[in-house]
């Protein structure tokens, strides 16, 4: 099942701004991942937070992750053009799919130039 | 890093007739292999679980007969739509899971670039 909802669906914002994604989860997890999908192309793992872990960077990449609320988030700081795509997260839990990941529906990001 | 090599990329072909999209780990070995197949605007839908050396395990609500998967190696997986029809039109992508990440307790997932099936 699709446990994670992100939102927005879309964002669409002007180059050099902050965008910032959100992930709602519903069960406990051990971790929760954030994929990236350009069209037409596959998933590309960006970052992995751990469930004792609350925040993670990775270059212009910031996750937090709230336990308490089940939520995360994914800012991407001083947005490119190259950053349009959509923006999935995943979560592994126990129970969760064959593939050990539930992902969720993507925020479809396009960043104006 | 992984990579997962996936082919062909884009696919035409006439209702009725089969098509054999295959997944491929370069540099790394898979014993296990998923299929997912994504709808425009949607998120990924896990069709089967292929298994090195073993029959593939099947989501509810899959047809098994309509999908065939064959995982011959530790590192190639197969899924033949067979009997195309133009409701079988979609995104297909598959993925494996590095054993090596899967060793760090990590449950990373390496994709593929994806075939777009269309079905005339």
């Amino acid at each position: 099942s699709q446990q994670g909802e992100e939102d927005p669906q879309a964002l669409s914002i002007q180059e050099g701004e902050n965008a910032t994604m959100n992930c709602s989860y519903k069960t406990s997890i051990n971790n929760l991942q954030w994929y990236r999908q350009n069209s037409g192309r596959g998933l590309v793992h960006l970052i992995l937070i751990r469930s004792n872990e609350r925040e993670k960077h990775s270059g212009r990449l910031r996750v937090t992750l709230d336990t308490s609320k089940k939520s995360s988030s994914l800012l991407i700081t001083a947005s490119r053009a190259a950053d349009t795509a959509s923006y999935f997260c995943a979560t592994d839990a126990p129970g969760g799919g064959a593939d050990g990941l539930t992902f969720g529906k993507g925020t479809h990001l396009i960043i104006q130039p | 890093g992984a990579v997962v090599s996936q082919h062909p990329s884009w696919v035409i072909c006439k209702s009725g007739t089969s098509v054999k999209i295959e997944c491929r780990s370069l540099d790394f070995q898979a014993t296990t292999m998923f299929w997912y197949r994504q709808f425009p605007k949607q998120s990924l839908m896990l069709m089967a679980t292929s298994n090195e050396g073993s029959k593939a395990t099947y989501e509810q609500g899959v047809e098994k007969d309509k999908f065939l998967i064959n995982h011959a190696s530790l590192t190639l997986s197969t899924l033949t739509v067979t009997s195309a029809h133009p409701e079988d039109s979609s995104f297909y992508i598959c993925s494996a899971r590095d054993r090596g990440l899967r060793s760090s307790g990590a449950n990373v997932l390496t994709f593929g670039a994806g075939s777009r099936l269309t079905v005339l």
